[in-house]
């Protein structure tokens, strides 16, 4: 399984931050996975961002007071992450990964993309 | 919401022993997941659930869990273990990481 992030380096304050994950080598319509989003800033630990299912039920990061939106095109086998009203604070390298919440005591990302950073800056 | 501590540096001597944990109420709960991240890497999992390694991942990285701690201990540390350790857990519907260990061997 391999997954890639895209989207662009730079966003402007304010604006929207948008980036797309396209899995290859399994498929993303799976019923025993979530599809997640994870962030680093320069230097600092790892943030969860949020999680989709295939059918597209999404939970997020309370601490994004409702700015990620994440959404799941099963026919290019990809997701997505929108990020709205960005600061410099939501700089960071940002990361797509396979979420196993299958079992209900543990769950864990067992697949990674090599991650893109994002700055946002004027 | 929860949170789970991770002491920041921990080192060991090649070959010996280390034992990385990770604090917070929701471990009471739900196990911890443990990653593994060297520089300019994107993470990988190397512990989930009770006590489960991924293929590839050498048997001498185990995890554990006691009360609120959850651990993960590395057996015979060698010199391509130096890296960041960062466990995890479900908190509800969100999921946590703590702040990440740095593990020197020296």
């Amino acid at each position: 399984l391999q997954l890639q992030e895209s989207g662009p380096g730079l966003v402007r304050p304010s604006e929207t931050l948008s980036l797309t994950c396209v899995v290859s080598g399994g498929s993303i319509s799976s019923n025993s996975y979530s599809w997640g989003w994870i962030r680093q800033p320069p230097g600092k630990g790892l943030e969860w961002v949020g999680s989709i299912s295939y059918g597209g039920s999404s939970y997020y990061n309370p601490s994004l007071k409702s700015r990620a939106t994440m959404s799941v095109d099963t026919s290019k086998n990809q997701f997505s992450l929108r990020l709205s009203s960005v600061t410099a604070a939501d700089t960071a390298v940002y990361y797509c990964a396979r979420h196993d919440s299958g079992l209900p005591l543990s769950d864990y990302f067992d697949s990674w993309g090599q991650g893109t950073l994002v700055t946002v800056s004027s | 919401s929860s949170e789970l501590t991770q002491d920041p540096a921990v080192s060991v001597a090649l070959g010996q022993t280390v034992r990385i944990t990770c604090q917070g109420d929701s471990l009471r709960r739900y196990y911890a997941s443990w990653y593994q991240q060297k520089p300019g890497q994107a993470p990988i999992l190397v512990i989930y659930g009770k006590n489960n390694r991924p293929s590839g991942i050498p048997d001498r990285f185990s995890g554990s869990r006691s009360g609120n701690t959850a651990s993960l201990t590395i057996t015979g540390a060698q010199a391509e273990d130096e890296a960041d350790y960062y466990c995890s857990s479900r908190d509800n519907t969100a999921r946590i990481f703590g702040g990440g260990t740095k593990l020197t061997v020296l």
